[in-house]
């Protein structure tokens, strides 16, 4: 089985602060990644995708590592909005779609 | 657009009863999905679905079947619960099995 791989957390980080996660993977054939957010109770949302190059939307920036096999997320001056479950996407290139990670919580403290 | 639906949004089972948790979506996509989510466990796939008429298995399909008769619906059907069903069920929609998935907002489900 192909696994996604995340540090649980809790992360506790001050308002304003950097923090940055990590996940590795297993499949070295995955073509596409993702990072989706998930609050508490909610359905997971898209957050953004990955690509080779990296990409950055605002605060957020996601990078793809392949030869060490791993893709960070970075949140920058971090918000109290921010706090919710991150969860790490890949995929493995089947048509039985995305394997996700078990997520990293990120709580924000004013 | 109201994306992709779900109903009931929650739902209490004895052992061995049956049911259908249902899923739609107004986005005219292909491929459809349900995962079950746990805690400490993630999300896993259950079944999914690349079009009207063709289903397959995911992850964890032991105690479930699905339908797919149209590209709007796809039903997850248990066919008797059991305690170790109880979770919370997402049903998923994206353009292809490779694109951004959108999820409906869930339903919980306790099997007693």
């Amino acid at each position: 089985r192909k696994e996604v791989e995340q540090d649980p957390g809790p992360f506790n980080v001050p308002e304003g602060a950097t923090v940055a996660f990590n996940c590795t993977y297993s499949n070295s054939a995955s073509q596409s990644f993702f990072w989706y957010r998930q609050d508490c109770r909610k359905e997971p949302k898209l957050l953004m995708s990955v690509y080779s190059s990296g990409n950055e939307d605002g605060r957020f920036t996601a990078q793809l590592n392949r030869a060490s096999q791993y893709i960070s997320l970075l949140i920058r001056d971090s918000k109290l909005s921010d706090s919710a479950t991150y969860l790490c996407v890949g995929l493995g290139g089947g048509a039985d779609g995305l394997t996700f990670g078990k997520g990293t919580h990120l709580i924000i403290q004013p | 657009n109201a994306g992709v639906t779900q109903t009931p949004k929650f739902q209490v089972l004895k052992t061995g009863q049956s049911m259908t948790l249902q899923c739609a979506q107004d986005m005219n996509h292909e491929y459809m999905s349900w995962y079950r989510q746990d805690p400490g466990m993630g999300l896993r796939l259950i079944h999914y679905s690349v079009g009207a008429g063709i289903t397959d298995q995911g992850e964890v399909p032991n105690g479930y079947n699905v339908s797919r008769s149209t590209t709007e619906d796809f039903p997850l059907r248990l066919l008797s619960a059991a305690p170790s069903q109880t979770s919370v069920y997402f049903c998923a929609s994206g353009q292809g099995a490779t694109n951004e998935q959108f999820f409906g907002p869930g339903t919980r489900l306790t099997v007693l």
